[in-house]
């Protein structure tokens, strides 16, 4: 069964630090979200792309945080740097289309912690 | 943007119990709504998803229903077990671009 792949599962760094997440989604799903979630609350999205294309970044924090996903498949999701507040699970989904009768899958996640 | 809540928050059943879990929603103008299930600290699994045109989905023991003029669905899980045991979320889309608007979750609990 097809499933969308994240790398690492779980990362410790130190506050000012640089880190970056991958994710690789379902094969032919053209939608790439990627959400973060803070313990004891649901998800929310921070980037959406349509193939290589942004189409909703209002939610990055952008002085911070960046997101690629440059030949329209896989993507990366980079923090510099890194802050106390950072700490939560950030989640990678993909979907078919970005139509609203689209499922969205999820991958395993990868847990940050910042110290 | 789409508020989307669920209650309770926590809710603990001895096996066997019949579970129902809510979830509501402020905009009832959505095109369909998630269930998902989350153990502790691993991602998201897809249980149903409900179309705004129907009014439930079933998937072996687990049942959705959706009344989409009152902004409400509910999970139901018969017969409950152990292994149900996690964090239950519900979703919408919002906004022309489909986005999902998560509710903070239910979690469950199954004692044995």
């Amino acid at each position: 069964e097809a499933e969308v792949a994240q790398s690492p599962r779980y990362k410790i760094t130190e506050k000012s630090q640089a880190v970056a997440f991958w994710c690789d989604p379902i094969s032919g799903h053209a939608t790439l979200y990627w959400y973060r979630q803070i313990l004891g609350q649901g998800p929310e999205l921070l980037v959406q792309f349509q193939d290589e294309s942004v189409v909703d970044d209002s939610q990055l924090p952008k002085d911070r945080f960046s997101a690629e996903r440059l030949k329209g498949v896989d993507s990366t999701l980079k923090i510099q740097p890194a802050e106390l507040g950072d700490s939560a699970m950030y989640l990678c989904a993909s979907s078919e289309a970005s139509g609203g009768n689209n499922e969205q899958f999820f991958g395993p996640g990868t847990r940050l912690t910042v110290l | 943007k789409q508020e989307v809540t669920q209650i309770p928050a926590a809710l603990s059943v001895p096996e066997g119990e019949n579970l129902v879990l809510n979830c509501s929603f402020t905009d009832s103008a959505i095109y369909n709504l998630q269930w998902f299930r989350q153990d502790p600290g691993k991602g998201l699994t897809s249980l149903l998803l409900i179309q705004s045109s129907q009014r439930e989905q079933t998937s072996g023991r687990l049942n959705a229903s959706l009344d989409k003029s009152s902004g409400r669905s509910t999970l139901y899980i018969a017969a409950s077990q152990p292994g149900d045991s996690a964090t239950y979320l519900c979703a919408v889309p919002y906004s022309n671009d489909y986005k999902l608007s998560f509710g903070a979750g239910t979690t469950v609990t199954v004692r044995a």
